[in-house]
C-alpha cells in the first residue's frame, strides 16, 4: 500500500493552524470495522513517537489541539493551535498490510 | 516501559551484525517487537515485526532474504542481524514495541521507540 502525504513541508505561525493530508492507495479500514492509520512525530534528534492511532485516537500525553479525521484512503491530521513543540516531521503509516507502510513525511516548521 | 537499544556500529562491507533492543517495564513476551530503517532517501521502512511470545515473525518483502529478526526472551531482547552488510545498509535502525490493543494476531501501531541505532557501512 502507497502512502501519500501533502503538502511536504509547512510553515505555520504559532498560534495557527495546521492540517497534513494522507492518501493510501487503498482503503484501510478492516472488516472489524478499525482503520489501521496511524500518525507519528519525529521531534529533531528525536526517535519517532505516536501521535493518532486508528485514524482518530490520541495517543497517551499528546494535547488535544491533535486531531485525526478521515476514512477509507484519505486522512488528515490536524493541529488547532500550532506550538513552538510542535515542530518536526509528521508521518502517516498504515498498518492494514503488511508490509506496514510510512508515508514521505510532511516537516512542520514555525514562521 | 523502555526498549534500549545496542550503540552505534562501523561496519566494512561483507562483514556480519547483530543489533539489539531489550525491552523492560512490561511483559516482553506479550507485545509485538517491530524494527524501522530511516535514511535520508527513503525516510521511514517497516522491515519487519515479531512476537516474542512464540517468535511469530512478518518480514517485509524488501528485506526478506537480507536480514533475520530474532528474539531471547530469556534476556527480554529482540535483534535485528545481517550476515553480509552492504554500504546501502547504512541507516538509523529503530525498534518500537505494539501496544497490544490488537491482540495477538492484530499489531497495529508502535506506543514505544527505542533511541536509534546507526549503522555505517562503508570500506
Amino acid at each position: 500500500i502507497v502512502m501519500t502525504q501533502s503538502p511536504l513541508s509547512l510553515a505555520v505561525t504559532p498560534g495557527e493552524p495546521a492540517s497534513i493530508s494522507c492518501r493510501s492507495s487503498q482503503s484501510l479500514l478492516h472488516i472489524n470495522g478499525k482503520t489501521y492509520l496511524d500518525w507519528y512525530l519525529q521531534k529533531p534528534g528525536q526517535s519517532p513517537h505516536l501521535v493518532i492511532s486508528l485514524g482518530s485516537n490520541r495517543a497517551s500525553g499528546v494535547p488535544d489541539r491533535f486531531s485525526g479525521s478521515g476514512s477509507g484512503t484519505d486522512f488528515t491530521l490536524k493541529i488547532s493551535r500550532v506550538e513552538a513543540e510542535d515542530v518536526g516531521i509528521y508521518y502517516c503509516m498504515q498498518a492494514l498490510q503488511i508490509p506496514w507502510t510510512f508515508g514521505q513525511g510532511t516537516k512542520v516548521e514555525i514562521k | 516501559v523502555q526498549l534500549v537499544q545496542s550503540g552505534a556500529e562501523v561496519k566494512k562491507p561483507g562483514e556480519s551484525l547483530k543489533i539489539s533492543c531489550k525491552g523492560s517495564g512490561y511483559t516482553f513476551t506479550g507485545y509485538w517487537i517491530g524494527w524501522v530503517r530511516q535514511t535520508p532517501a527513503k525516510g521511514l521502512e517497516w522491515m519487519g515485526i515479531i512476537y516474542p511470545g512464540d517468535s511469530d515473525t512478518r518480514c517485509s518483502p524488501s528485506f526478506q532474504g537480507q536480514i533475520t529478526i530474532s528474539v531471547d526472551k530469556s534476556v527480554s531482547t529482540a535483534y535485528l542481524h545481517w550476515s553480509s552488510l552492504k554500504a546501502s545498509d547504512t541507516a538509523i535502525y529503530y525498534c518500537a514495541r505494539d501496544d497490544g490493543s490488537g491482540g495477538r494476531y492484530a499489531p497495529s501501531h508502535f506506543d514505544y521507540w527505542g533511541q536509534g541505532t546507526l549503522v555505517s557501512v562503508s570500506s
